[in-house]
């Protein structure tokens, strides 16, 4: 167990419509990351966030949102969703994000649109 | 950009023989490099990391040790379990980008048969 817990485990939904994934990263993490997991793509980082603001952006459709929360929670937004975005979400957490840290990671939320 | 190229797999061995799997990268900066694990149905945990060159990182009896001048992260163990069925995944974080976002290779998925 790492200690980063997502939320659904599951979610399957039609296309054209809204999704959040929820994430509680480790405990003391500043740091959470949200990657997208999928056949054709491989593993790819979406988004950072470090205490509460955004640090650093990849390969994030506009249709696509985070934030996190004050409490270090953070959620991704998928909206008007297309059968592509079909995937495994992970989310990661670390301490404050230094590239020589370990990212861990949560069981993901796998997304599936029909 | 930053890129990670592993073998192809799927790789299949017999339970105790040597494993090896390749690992090179194409950075701007000097990388932490990292192996990543999933399990069928689970997420990734990290196996072993090294955070300079000729660091080696070893766990539960992998190794890789990082080489700068092949700009590879070969994984290697010595006698592998039927429990080591897994996807292997290679990745990198490039302390030039910025910011921690970790790159990842296509995993290799790894069959021990008892």
């Amino acid at each position: 167990d790492s200690g980063v817990t997502q939320t659904p485990k599951h979610l399957i939904t039609a296309t054209g419509q809204r999704v959040t994934l929820r994430c509680s990263p480790r405990s003391g993490d500043l740091s959470v990351y949200w990657y997208q997991q999928s056949l054709d793509q491989g593993l790819q980082f979406l988004i950072q966030y470090y205490n509460g603001e955004e640090r650093a952006k990849g390969n994030i459709l506009e249709r696509f949102s985070a934030q996190q929360f004050p409490d270090l929670h953070s959620e991704l937004n998928l909206s008007s969703l297309e059968l592509g975005d079909s995937a495994l979400y992970f989310c990661a957490s670390s301490v404050v994000g230094n590239y020589q840290e370990t990212q861990y990671f949560g069981p993901g939320t796998r997304l599936l649109v029909l | 950009g930053d890129s990670v190229t592993q073998m192809e797999g799927p790789v299949t061995l017999s339970e105790e023989a040597f494993l090896t799997i390749n690992c090179t990268y194409t950075a701007t900066g000097y990388p932490s490099l990292f192996w990543y694990v999933q399990y069928p149905g689970e997420g990734l945990q990290l196996l072993l990391k090294a955070t300079k060159a000729d660091d080696k990182g070893s766990n539960k009896g992998f190794e890789a040790t990082y080489r700068k001048e092949t700009t590879s992260f070969h994984l290697e163990k010595g006698s592998v379990q039927v429990s080591d069925s897994a996807v292997y995944f290679c990745a990198l974080s490039d302390p030039f980008t910025g910011f921690q976002k970790l790159v990842f290779g296509t995993g290799t998925r790894l069959l021990v048969s008892p």
